[in-house]
This record gives C-alpha cells, sequence and structure tokens, in this order.
C-alpha cells in the first residue's frame, strides 16, 4: 500500500514562528503536492513538485515556501507564521498521470 | 463561480437508500477524480476517470464530457458511508488537481 506519511497530526505554533510541515511518501512518486483546506473554501493548491529540486506555485503560495531535496520528502515552510495561515494542510503524492494519495493532514493552529 | 461545483452541499439519507451527488465543471478536463474524506482528515481516491462509467463495490461513478458533467452513486447506503465526498478535475498533463468544495454525507440508521 502506497503510504504518504505527514510529520504531525496536530500542531499549535505562535504568530511569527518559522514552521516546518513534512511530508514523506514510500513509493517513488515523481508529483508531490501541497495544499490547504479551509471550511466552504475546499482544498486549494498551495505548491507542487514533480521531481527533486523542482517546484512550482499553486494557487495560494503567498506565506509559503516549499523544499524537495529528496524525491520521497517534500517539506512545507511557513517562514513567519500568522493566525490567517491556521488551517488543515493535506500532502499528496501521485505517479505521472494517475490518482493522488494523501497523507492524513496536519491541523495547524497559529495563536 | 468556482471552476467545480458539487451539490447538494449536504446530504442526510437512511440506511439502504440510493444516493446521488452530482459535480459540474467549467473547464476542460484530463480526467475526473473522486474522493472520500472522513472526519479526522484523511482523504481516499475512489474513482479516477476521464470517460463513460466506473464501479467498485456499491459506489458508481459515471462522467459525461460533453455536458462537463459528473455523479457519484452509493447504492444500499450504510452509516459508515458517512463522509464527505470531494470531486476534483484534473487539467493537462500534470497531476494538479481542482476541488469542489465537497458535499457532506451523513447516513443514519
Amino acid at each position: 500500500d502506497v503510504k504518504v506519511t505527514q510529520s504531525s497530526r496536530y500542531l499549535v505554533k505562535r504568530t511569527g514562528e518559522k514552521v516546518f510541515l513534512e511530508c514523506v511518501q514510500d513509493m517513488d512518486h515523481e508529483n508531490m503536492f501541497w495544499y490547504r483546506q479551509d471550511p466552504g473554501l475546499g482544498l486549494r493548491l498551495i505548491y507542487f513538485s514533480y521531481d527533486v529540486k523542482m517546484k512550482e506555485k499553486g494557487d495560494i503560495p503567498e506565506g509559503y515556501s516549499v523544499s524537495r531535496e529528496k524525491k520521497e520528502r517534500f517539506s512545507l515552510i511557513l517562514e513567519s507564521a500568522s493566525t490567517n495561515q491556521t488551517s488543515m494542510y493535506l500532502c499528496a503524492s501521485s505517479p505521472r498521470y494517475t490518482e493522488a494519495f494523501f497523507g492524513q493532514g496536519t491541523r495547524l493552529t497559529v495563536v | 463561480k468556482n471552476e467545480v461545483e458539487q451539490s447538494p452541499q449536504n446530504l442526510t439519507a437512511q440506511e439502504g437508500e440510493f444516493i446521488t451527488i452530482n459535480c459540474s465543471y467549467s473547464v476542460g478536463i484530463s480526467a475526473l477524480h473522486w474522493l472520500q474524506q472522513h472526519p479526522g482528515g484523511g482523504i481516499v481516491s475512489l474513482f479516477m476517470l476521464s470517460s463513460g462509467k466506473k464501479k467498485h463495490g456499491r459506489l458508481i461513478a459515471t462522467i459525461n464530457i460533453q455536458e462537463k458533467h459528473s455523479s457519484l452513486h452509493i447504492t444500499a447506503s450504510h452509516p459508515r458511508d458517512s463522509a464527505v465526498y470531494i470531486c476534483a478535475v484534473q487539467t493537462g498533463t500534470a497531476s494538479k488537481l481542482t476541488f469542489g468544495t465537497g458535499t457532506r454525507l451523513q447516513v443514519t440508521l
């Protein structure tokens, strides 16, 4: 079974902190994605990566950066956390042209 | 207007009922996905389809490319089907998805 693992299920951080969300997949997938999910808005794409060291902005990249140094790991970085970044964050991975596999999500609260 | 619209937003059904969730989209797509999200957050892919119909157990997904419309049907619904069902469209050759806002289904005894 494909496994996509996010480092934390729940996280509480203070405004202004630098926050790292880690995602690891075990199936050698090329594509990896970070989404955030907010009530009434659905999932929105923050960043995605289609290869090691490659990244592309999604629909809402402001306030975020990403890192993909190894194929299996895709990190989302909040450079200076703000309260409007309180959300559920979901990581996904996929091979080319097929379905995506999602992690369990990280519920981040910024206070 | 969102690129992907789902209806209804909320749905309550009794065990055993036949359920239909609809998804309409406004862009050209390479594939459409149906996803299921249980309380707690994890998302599971149910179907990926680009034409016709697919069936898996009690779940059936159909798509009409000309009408830009897809439906997810659940036959003989059960309380364990209670979840949020999300439609997402894939455009181009990359695996980027654009999501609907989901349909919250509750099946009662």
